[in-house]
């Protein structure tokens, strides 16, 4: 399996302000996600993170407003720009590998973001 | 865009009851997942099916993918207040992206 962290684990932000959180693996791993998870919801997948190359987003979500970088196979960030209180929200990021069991997935712990 | 329902949405249910979720979708899955979530804690994976039909078991819980791997169920025996927590399936729709969408969610709640 693959440990995965990320930080902050949680924070409190002004309207208007972006917060960076950063999600870091044990291993090197082929592909990272990041999700959303609004309060009392399930989970929304933002985007895939590809290394060297710009993330691709689901819709609903651009990259203005959450840019992602992935400089290598164990480390991602997802910026969420310009917040607002509907950014509220638990961001969690998330792998696969080929060289594990590919259909397995492992989460982070998740970042809990309130905008103000 | 795939669409996984749950159901129930919420369930509370008396410690020593047993339960179903149910986890549908309109399109085929290449794989599929159940995850248990806590309070504050990422989504943990209880287990993996690929094979339509496959039943597999981890202790009192036991999951179910359907023939035609467009649904699946997770059954509870004699649930207990440890097992409270959100849970979830999630999807692989095989579109070659290897992303997984999460179903809507079952809330449940196990009174002692």
């Amino acid at each position: 399996s693959a440990v995965i962290s990320q930080k902050p684990s949680r924070d409190i932000c002004q309207r208007g302000t972006s917060l960076t959180i950063q999600c870091q693996v044990d291993s090197q791993v082929t592909m990272m996600f990041w999700y959303r998870q609004q309060p009392g919801q399930s989970l929304t997948l933002i985007a895939t993170a590809n290394q060297g190359s710009e993330a691709t987003y689901e819709s609903g979500f651009v990259i203005d407003k959450f840019p992602i970088s992935r400089p290598n196979l164990t480390f991602s960030t997802l910026t969420v720009s310009n917040m607002s209180p509907e950014d509220s929200s638990i961001y969690l990021c998330s792998v696969r590998d080929r060289d594990l069991r590919i259909e397995e997935q492992f989460f982070g712990p998740g970042t809990r973001l309130t905008v103000l | 865009t795939q669409l996984l329902e749950q159901s129930p949405q919420f369930l509370s249910i008396q410690e020593g009851e047993n339960l179903t979720v149910y986890c549908n979708s309109s399109s085929v899955f290449s794989s599929l997942q159940w995850y248990r979530q806590e309070p504050g804690e990422g989504p943990v994976l209880l287990v993996t099916v690929v094979t339509g039909g496959e039943v597999k078991k981890l202790k009192r819980l036991t999951f179910q993918f359907g023939d035609a791997r467009k649904d699946s169920s997770l059954h509870i025996t004699a649930a207990q207040p440890g097992d409270t927590g959100l849970y979830l399936c999630a999807g692989d729709f095989n579109s070659g992206t290897y992303k997984y969408i999460f179903g809507t969610g079952t809330r449940l709640k196990v009174l002692a």
